[in-house]
């Protein structure tokens, strides 16, 4: 399997425009998980899905954050309309979990959003 | 609740020195317990985890690491450091039941020649 796959690897933006970062989880893998990764805050989870369904949303930082799973192999996290605070490394991670298993997480090489 | 406190946010060692990275947790559930390790510009990758059984686990590159549940440490040690294990490493923490992982703030090693 390629792993966990994002894109873009590095997106630099104006303020005030939106922002589309994409995830493809491993397959067969049922919770896909978004964090974000920055010098202040360290990892915050943002959201997470088990079985396309978003359970968790609580680290979501405002309104302009909205996650997405339409299908088991892809999310989308967006942020509309982006600020320069929003700059971060945002990682994918997905994982296998259900009936007393539950693997660790495995994380994509993230996305670099710069918001200029 | 739970957290994560990573008390050292950077080690500079020597190369072939052994090292300790730190990892206290607080939770009132049992917990499973990851290392993970962040190369620059990479993802996180799994270095090792504690989910049941031993309480010494191994992982990859010759690291290990020790649960102590009386006094809720993981902490994770190599015998001889390579120049190459210079990178940012994570303590997690999962509560049994969750799927979401809770980071620490991160420790820098950095192995000096």
């Amino acid at each position: 399997d390629a792993g966990v796959i994002q894109s873009p690897r590095h997106e630099v933006t104006e303020m005030g425009q939106e922002v589309t970062l994409r995830c493809k989880p491993i397959s067969g893998h049922n919770s896909l998980f978004w964090y974000r990764q920055t010098m202040m805050r360290g990892l915050e989870l943002l959201i997470y899905f088990n079985n396309n369904v978003p359970i968790d949303d609580s680290g979501m930082p405002e309104d302009r954050f909205s996650a997405k799973m339409p299908n088991a192999s892809f999310s989308t996290l967006k942020i509309q309309p982006s600020e320069p605070r929003d700059s971060a490394v945002y990682f994918c991670a997905s994982s296998l979990a259900g009936g007393g298993f539950n693997t660790e997480a495995f994380f994509g090489q993230g996305t670099r959003l710069t918001v200029v | 609740a739970q957290s994560v406190t990573q008390l050292d946010s950077q080690v500079p060692v020597f190369e072939e020195a052994p090292v300790e990275l730190r990892c206290n947790y607080s939770s009132s559930v049992s917990v499973y317990l990851f290392w993970y390790v962040q190369y620059p510009n990479q993802g996180l990758q799994l270095l090792l985890k504690y989910l049941s059984g031993s309480t010494l686990v191994k992982g990859i590159n010759g690291f290990e690491a020790e649960f102590n549940k009386s006094q809720t440490s993981f902490h994770l040690r190599k015998p001889s450091v390579h120049i190459s294990d210079t990178a940012e490493y994570f303590c997690a923490v999962r509560r049994g039941s969750a799927r979401q992982l809770t980071f620490g703030s991160g420790t820098q090693l950095t192995v000096l020649p």
